[in-house]
């Protein structure tokens, strides 16, 4: 089993919708949480990051983290062709983690918003 | 541009050849990163630079690969005697000490295919 599993998608909807994009993960001892976004060919770009348990938004954008439940989301509001993309999760163990340089990724959602 | 360069951004060899790929990271960045990532995964940390110094190198790393820094500015990853299975987009990133290590900062990437 995978540390951080994600669904590979691909995901299609229609422009404006909401989106939800998620990761589950099992190590409890991961704290800092990211959505990266990746177009075709490039690499990737920090999107959101949260610390521990919570939400956190930014624009069109909402990240959130459920311990608990090892799960975490991203949604997207109105969603625009522009945001079509992979959309992957990556976590750390933080400062006091044995390997807190690290990043441990999800394997990416491809993401298809129609006009 | 002030990103992360990397150069080449494609390369072709074939197997049993040696190649180089280089990568500049944003000028006050300290750390630099190099991952691997193959289609329809995450990326997969290899090693990790603080300066010039090589602090981590994932067991990924067979000894065909090296990797330096030599001022602390610039970075190399080497492969020798390339094996198809190396084909893969190679990333690197940039992150200033004293920033979580969530703020990773991606170039490009360098494509490679060994035939």
């Amino acid at each position: 089993q995978k540390e951080v599993e994600q669904d590979p998608g691909p995901l299609s909807v229609p422009e404006g919708a909401i989106v939800s994009l998620n990761c589950t993960y099992s190590n409890s001892a991961f704290q800092y949480f990211m959505w990266y976004r990746q177009y075709s060919r490039k690499g990737p770009e920090l999107l959101m990051y949260t610390y521990s348990s919570g939400n956190k938004e930014d624009g069109r954008f909402t990240a959130q983290v459920d311990k608990s439940s090892k799960y975490i989301s991203l949604f997207i509001r109105d969603s625009q062709p522009s945001d079509s993309a992979t959309y992957l999760c990556a976590m750390s163990f933080g400062r006091d983690g044995d390997s807190n340089y690290q990043l441990i990724w999800g394997a990416g959602t491809k993401l298809i918003i129609k006009p | 541009d002030t990103g992360v360069s990397q150069n080449p951004r494609h390369k072709i060899t074939k197997r049993g050849q040696n190649v180089t790929f280089r990568c500049d990271p944003i000028s006050e960045h300290n750390r630099l990163y190099w991952y691997r990532q193959t289609l329809g995964q995450g990326p997969e940390f290899l090693t990790y630079f603080q300066n010039e110094a090589q602090l981590e190198k994932s067991r990924l790393l067979s000894d065909r690969f090296s990797a330096e820094r030599p001022k602390g500015s610039f970075s190399t990853l080497e492969i020798q005697r390339t094996e198809q299975g190396d084909s893969a987009m190679y990333l690197c990133a940039s992150s200033l000490e004293g920033q979580e290590n969530y703020e990773q900062y991606f170039g490009p990437g360098t494509r490679l295919t060994v035939t």
